[in-house]
């Protein structure tokens, strides 16, 4: 079964307007991590923003915020005032949280193209 | 910049061929993840070392395989290539705390492609 779902695979956005990307997942651990890179076409990956399942409120990082809906499983990423340079790919991410640290690898959805235009 | 460094950016090889792809973690951190991007399949997970020890294993064929050295850098080498073997391989580090919140820095790939 997919963890990470992502439904849009591209998204068009005026500049300087705020734009949602899609984000579901699966997972039955009560403590687990979610996370959104970006990946340019330069295409190195950069995080954006982190949210814990524990977390009360929503995460932001300057145009940056997460919608987080825990009983809807989603975690979608907002973008305030679109830039140019937002445009990329957006991959959404978790991690299930093991005791131990035994396993620490993110498990991405297949991401968004979003383009930003002038 | 991440702090992880992938060598070399691009590889051009032939089918059958062997190839070893390397990467430096950040400094201090203890764990590497291999990942391979194609266009059909996405970001899959390949194999996770922690201080010098494989930790997990994702999708990851016979025909490759990987190894985390005492100076903590990793190498990915990958045997028999196939024309399906083309696409962006990165490593990735953490400082593996296991806590949920930690986040993976990521090398700028390594663009491999088979002829």
């Amino acid at each position: 079964a997919q963890k990470i779902t992502q439904t849009q695979p591209g998204m068009f956005v005026q500049e300087k307007e705020a734009v949602t990307l899609d984000c579901t997942y699966d997972t039955s651990d009560q403590s687990y991590g979610l996370f959104w890179y970006k990946q340019p076409s330069s295409g190195e990956m950069i995080f954006l923003i982190y949210q814990g399942s524990y977390d009360e409120q929503n995460a932001t990082e300057g145009r940056y915020s997460l919608n987080f809906q825990k009983a809807r499983k989603s975690a979608n990423l907002v973008i305030s005032a679109s830039q140019l340079g937002d445009s990329a790919m957006y991959f959404c991410a978790m991690r299930e949280e093991n005791y131990g640290g035994s396993q620490g690898n993110l498990i991405f959805g297949k991401g968004t193209k979003l383009s930003v235009k002038p | 910049d991440s702090g992880v460094t992938q060598t070399p950016k691009h590889l051009i090889t032939a089918t059958g061929q062997r190839v070893t792809l390397r990467c430096s973690p950040r400094s201090g951190d203890l764990s590497v993840y291999w990942y391979q991007q194609s266009l059909d399949q996405g970001l899959q997970f390949l194999i996770q070392y922690y201080n010098g020890e494989e930790r997990a294993k994702g999708n990851i064929l016979e025909r490759f395989s990987a190894q985390q050295f005492p100076d903590l850098h990793s190498e990915l080498n990958l045997s028999s290539l196939e024309l399906g073997d083309s696409a962006l391989y990165f490593c990735a580090s953490s400082g593996n705390t296991g806590l949920a919140n930690e986040k993976l820095f990521f090398g700028s790939g390594t663009q491999l492609s088979v002829l």
